[in-house]
C-alpha cells in the first residue's frame, strides 16, 4: 500500500449502534498514525496518535487499535450518538517523509437519531 | 488562546487574480502547514514550514507560494488564479518536540472559487 486508504467511505448507523472502521497504510518506515474527527464546517480535531504496534488508545466511546506489521488501524465507536456525526481522518507519517503528514480520504459518518 | 485563524472565509477570484490566505497562530507553535481539501480527495499538503524564515514545498505546490517572516503567520499567495485551485484550504500548526507525533491544530478554513 503506498497511499493511506480508508473503508468505507461513508457510513449509516442508527443512534446505539456500534461501528468501526479502517485505514490501511505503508507498514514499511512507519512511524505514526493519527486519527482527527472533523465536523461538517468545523476544523479537524485529533483524536489520538499512535505510534507502537499493539497500541490502543480510548477516549469516551472512542477507542483505536493500530497493527504496524500489516499496515493498518481501527477506529471504534460504542453506542454511536448523533454528535458522533462527522467525517474521520487518518493520517500516516512515515520516517523520512519530511514532516508530512499523509491524510486518507476519511470515512464519513452518520448517525441518525 | 485563539489558536489558529485564517481569513477570508470565503472568497470568489477571476481567473488570473491574485490573493493571499492570512493564517496566525497564537500557540508558539514552530511548524506551519497549508492544506488544500478537494471533494472526494484526502488533505493535501501545498507547503510547510519548520520556524521563521525556513519553508518547504509539500505534495502540490505549483500556483502558490508562502512566506514565514514571523513564527505566527505564514501566508499562502495564489499568484494567477486557475480554476483547479477552487477548493478549500486550511492552515495548520504543530509544537516542535517531532513532527510524526505532534497532534496538528488546524484552522477553520477558506473557502476559494475562482470562476
Amino acid at each position: 500500500i503506498l497511499n493511506v486508504e480508508q473503508s468505507p467511505q461513508s457510513l449509516h448507523v442508527q443512534e446505539g449502534d456500534s461501528t468501526n472502521f479502517t485505514c490501511s497504510f505503508p507498514s514499511s518506515n512507519f512511524y505514526a498514525l493519527h486519527w482527527y474527527r472533523w465536523e461538517t464546517a468545523k476544523s479537524p480535531e485529533a483524536l489520538f496518535v499512535m505510534t507502537l504496534n499493539g497500541d490502543e488508545k480510548k477516549k469516551g466511546r472512542i477507542s483505536a487499535t493500530l497493527n504496524t506489521k500489516e499496515g493498518y488501524s481501527y477506529l471504534y465507536i460504542k453506542g454511536s450518538q448523533p454528535e458522533d456525526s462527522a467525517t474521520y481522518l487518518c493520517a500516516s507519517f512515515g520516517r523520512g517523509s519530511n514532516y508530512k503528514l499523509t491524510f486518507g480520504k476519511g470515512t464519513l459518518l452518520t448517525v441518525n437519531p | 488562546n485563539a489558536g489558529v485563524t485564517q481569513t477570508p472565509k470565503f472568497r470568489i477570484l477571476k481567473i488570473g487574480q491574485s490573493m493571499t490566505l492570512q493564517c496566525t497562530q497564537d500557540m508558539n507553535h514552530n511548524y506551519m502547514y497549508w492544506y488544500r481539501q478537494d471533494p472526494g480527495m484526502g488533505l493535501k499538503l501545498i507547503y510547510y514550514s519548520v520556524g521563521a524564515g525556513i519553508t518547504d514545498k509539500g505534495e502540490v505546490p505549483n500556483g502558490y507560494n508562502v512566506s514565514r517572516s514571523t513564527t505566527e503567520d505564514f501566508p499562502l499567495r495564489l499568484e494567477l488564479a486557475a480554476p483547479s485551485q477552487t477548493s478549500v484550504y486550511f492552515c495548520a500548526s504543530s509544537y516542535l518536540r517531532d513532527p510524526g507525533t505532534d497532534t496538528q491544530y488546524f484552522g477553520p478554513g477558506t473557502r476559494l472559487t475562482v470562476l
